[in-house]
């Protein structure tokens, strides 16, 4: 069965520290896998997007890794804002029309 | 870049009222269109897609349907609301590129009492 599953479901950081949201994904075939930042009530935002072969890419100071072979990604931020807060979502790819969702990451920064 | 327009924001309708939920898009012709719904703490659930003017694919049987009157409308319906259907109904458009990248609008609230 397909499936994505994130951790921790959700986090609280002091503003300007660093987090880490995991991935971790069972779905074949294996297409793509993005991240995409949801604030509350709004559609979600793509932050990257990787295939197969890229094991990182960065936009700004979202920085995220792909380990294709123990199937699993991270979404490292870096020197947090308040305007960070919101749902982390995994989704990942297995080939046209085939998207699977991760129930996403809440994160909520500090002042 | 492209635009993607949803009405209305929010809406809280009674059991069994009928439901017109709207997607516009701008900016891209012969778009990809999708409907979502997600529900709390749930992750995005595919309802529809199509891949042009008068083409849908369910995903999931329900009492909800589709319609894609022009390359750029995606509208979404039901004849009767059921208590189940309250959710954030998100639209989404996807371009063609290699990635297959898809954009998502600004969702509507649906609230059945």
């Amino acid at each position: 069965k397909n499936q994505v599953e994130q951790s921790p479901q959700s986090l609280i950081i002091l503003e300007g520290k660093n987090c880490t949201l995991q991935c971790n994904y069972t779905v074949s075939p294996f297409s793509n896998l993005r991240w995409y930042k949801q604030d509350t009530g709004r559609g979600p935002v793509s932050l990257t997007i990787m295939t197969f072969s890229e094991n990182t890419k960065s936009n700004g100071r979202y920085t995220a890794t792909l380990d294709a072979d123990t199937k699993q990604s991270s979404l490292h931020i870096t020197a947090s804002q308040l305007s960070d807060s919101a749902s982390y979502i995994c989704v990942v790819s297995a080939g046209f029309q085939k998207l699977v969702f991760g129930t996403g990451t809440r994160l909520l920064v500090s002042p | 870049s492209q635009t993607i327009h949803q009405w209305p924001a929010t809406l809280v309708q009674p059991v069994g009222s009928p439901l017109s939920l709207e997607c516009t898009v701008e900016g891209t012709s012969n778009p990809n269109l999708y409907w979502y719904r997600q529900a709390a703490g749930r992750g995005l659930q595919l309802l529809f897609y199509s891949v042009g003017i008068g083409q849908i694919s369910s995903e999931v049987p329900q009492n909800l349907s589709a319609s894609r009157p022009q390359d750029r409308q995606f509208i979404l319906s039901s004849k009767k609301l059921l208590l189940s259907d309250s959710g954030f109904y998100l639209c989404a458009c996807q371009r063609q590129s290699s990635y297959n990248e898809q954009f998502f609008g600004p969702g509507t609230r649906l609230t059945v009492l």
